[in-house]
């Protein structure tokens, strides 16, 4: 079956413009989850997804960003007003549900460079 | 806080010798889940294998064990039989406790990573 995809792959913004990366997880997968790779904070959580809904947003790094899920299915994180510190690579992963020994398989990421 | 501690920022492995990657852990919860990822050059993060904490018996899957000593709060990833192909970025993961009423959804907690170079 198909793994996790994220469009696109590459993504060059000027900064103060906004960005959408998507995530299409795998299907019956429940939970989704962003995280951000960066040379200097390594991998960060940023948001997770149970459903649509969205219980914990603590790794956003400030109001600029945002996330929302829809059907259950593709996830949308949104940034505004894009900064030179917010070039990372964005990556999306999605499990078949919260608890157990259930692995969160990966994208390939979003590599956003903003100049 | 939860914290993960990879203290090898690079490693060298002879082709087809053993290996063991390093990874301690600090939490206090009783629940949790260690993994360790692969990242090669192209990105694509790619799961190992995983330990829970309530597992008398140490994982293993295939060429990959890992050495849990639960009192020591490490986790290392020990690779046999090293492979080219081996060369890549590690990372060990502990995913926290999943308890719904608090919104806490099993997150991944990241180490800085390990790199190994597998040489022929």
């Amino acid at each position: 079956g198909a793994g996790v995809s994220q469009s696109p792959s590459n993504k060059v913004t000027e900064k103060g413009k906004d960005v959408e990366l998507r995530c299409d997880p795998i299907s019956g997968h429940t939970a989704l989850y962003w995280y951000r790779q960066s040379l200097g904070q390594g991998l960060e959580f940023l948001i997770y997804f149970q459903g649509n809904s969205a219980p914990d947003k603590s790794g956003l790094p400030s109001d600029r960003f945002s996330a929302e899920r829809t059907g259950g299915s593709v996830s949308t994180l949104t940034i505004q007003r894009t900064q030179q510190e917010d070039s990372a690579v964005y990556l999306c992963a999605s499990s078949f549900r919260l608890a157990g020994g259930n692995e969160q398989y990966f994208g390939p990421g979003t590599r956003l460079t903003v100049t | 806080a939860q914290k993960i501690t990879q203290t090898q920022p690079g490693m060298f492995v002879q082709e087809k010798e053993a290996v063991t990657l390093d990874c301690t852990y600090d939490t206090s919860d009783q629940s949790y889940g260690l993994f360790w990822y692969k990242q090669p050059s192209s990105g694509e993060m790619i799961f190992l294998i995983y330990q829970g904490s309530y597992d008398e018996q140490n994982a293993t899957e295939g060429r990959y064990s890992l050495n849990f000593q639960k009192a020591r709060k490490s986790a290392n990833l020990v690779i046999s039989a090293s492979q080219l192909g081996d060369s890549a970025m590690y990372f060990c993961a502990m995913r926290e406790d999943v308890r719904e009423i608090y919104n806490q959804g099993g997150k991944l907690i990241f180490g800085q990573g390990t790199e190994l170079s597998v040489k022929p």
